[in-house]
C-alpha cells in the first residue's frame, strides 16, 4: 500500500497570511506513461462531506478559489493557501490514486491564529 | 445537477451485518466509478472499495475484502455498500463518493472523488 504522510498534523495561520501543507508518498505517483501525478488534496469541514479542491497535484477544481494552489511531483506534495480566510477552517487530506488502496494522508487540520 | 443522497443513520449490534444506499439522482450513473470511504471518529478518511457499474466488478481493499461487498443496481442508480460481521470499530460515517472517467466507455478509469454523498452514520454498539 502506498502510505501518505502529511505535515504539519496541525496549523494555525493569521488571517490574511499563507498556509502550506505538505504530502509525501512513500512511493512515487506519477504516472510516468501520461506524466501525470495522480494525487488529490481535500478540505473537510465538520458535518459536511469532503470537498475535491485539486486533481493530479494542480489542477484546481472549478469553483475553487485561486487562493487554493498545488504543486509537487513524484512523491513530495504541497497545498497553498494564500490570503487565509476564516471559511478555510478544515480539516485537509491528500489522497493518491495511482494504485489501489486509494489511500489519504492522515490529514492535517487548519487553524486560524 | 447530479446529487448522491444516501440512506440514513444506522445502530447495529456486534456481529450484524450494515447496508448503505447511495442513490444517485440528476444525471449520468453507470459510466463513473463509485467508491465508499469511511471517516471513524477523530480519524482520517479510509477506502473501502469501489465498483464500476457499467463493468459489473468491484475492488476492495484488502483490510476490508472478506466482509464488504459493493454493488450497484443501474436501474435505479442506486449504489450499495453492505459490511459484514460488524464491530465497534466500524462505527463511523460512511460516504459513497463519484470518481471519473475519461470517455462514456470508462476504460481510463480515475479514482479522484468529486461528488460526495452526504454521509452515513453507523453506529456499532451491544
Amino acid at each position: 500500500d502506498i502510505v501518505m504522510t502529511q505535515s504539519p498534523d496541525s496549523l494555525a495561520v493569521s488571517l490574511g497570511e499563507r498556509a502550506t501543507i505538505n504530502c509525501k508518498s512513500s512511493q512515487s505517483v506519477l504516472y510516468n506513461s501520461n506524466n501525470k501525478n495522480f494525487l488529490a488534496w481535500y478540505q473537510h469541514k465538520p458535518g459536511q462531506p469532503p470537498k475535491l479542491l485539486i486533481s493530479w497535484a494542480s489542477t484546481r477544481e472549478s469553483g475553487v478559489p485561486d487562493r487554493f494552489s498545488g504543486s509537487g511531483s513524484g512523491t513530495d506534495f504541497t497545498l497553498t493557501i494564500n490570503s487565509l480566510q476564516a471559511a478555510d477552517v478544515a480539516v485537509y487530506y491528500c489522497q493518491q490514486y495511482y494504485s489501489t488502496p486509494y489511500t489519504f494522508g492522515q490529514g492535517t487540520k487548519l487553524e486560524i491564529k | 445537477h447530479v446529487q448522491l443522497v444516501q440512506s440514513g443513520a444506522e445502530v447495529k449490534k456486534p456481529g450484524s451485518s450494515v447496508r448503505v444506499s447511495c442513490e444517485a439522482s440528476g444525471g449520468a450513473f453507470s459510466s463513473y466509478p463509485f467508491s465508499w470511504v469511511r471517516q471513524a471518529p477523530g480519524q482520517g478518511l479510509e477506502w473501502l472499495g469501489g465498483s464500476i457499474p457499467i463493468f459489473g466488478t468491484a475492488n476492495y481493499a484488502q483490510k476490508f475484502r472478506d466482509r464488504v461487498a459493493i454493488y450497484a443496481d443501474k436501474l435505479t442508480t442506486t449504489a450499495y455498500m453492505q459490511l459484514s460481521s460488524l464491530t465497534s470499530e466500524d462505527t463511523a460515517v460512511y460516504y459513497c463518493a463519484r470518481g471519473l472517467c475519461s470517455s462514456p466507455s470508462c476504460k481510463e478509469n480515475y479514482w479522484y472523488f468529486d461528488l460526495w454523498g452526504q454521509g452515513t452514520l453507523v453506529t456499532v454498539s451491544s
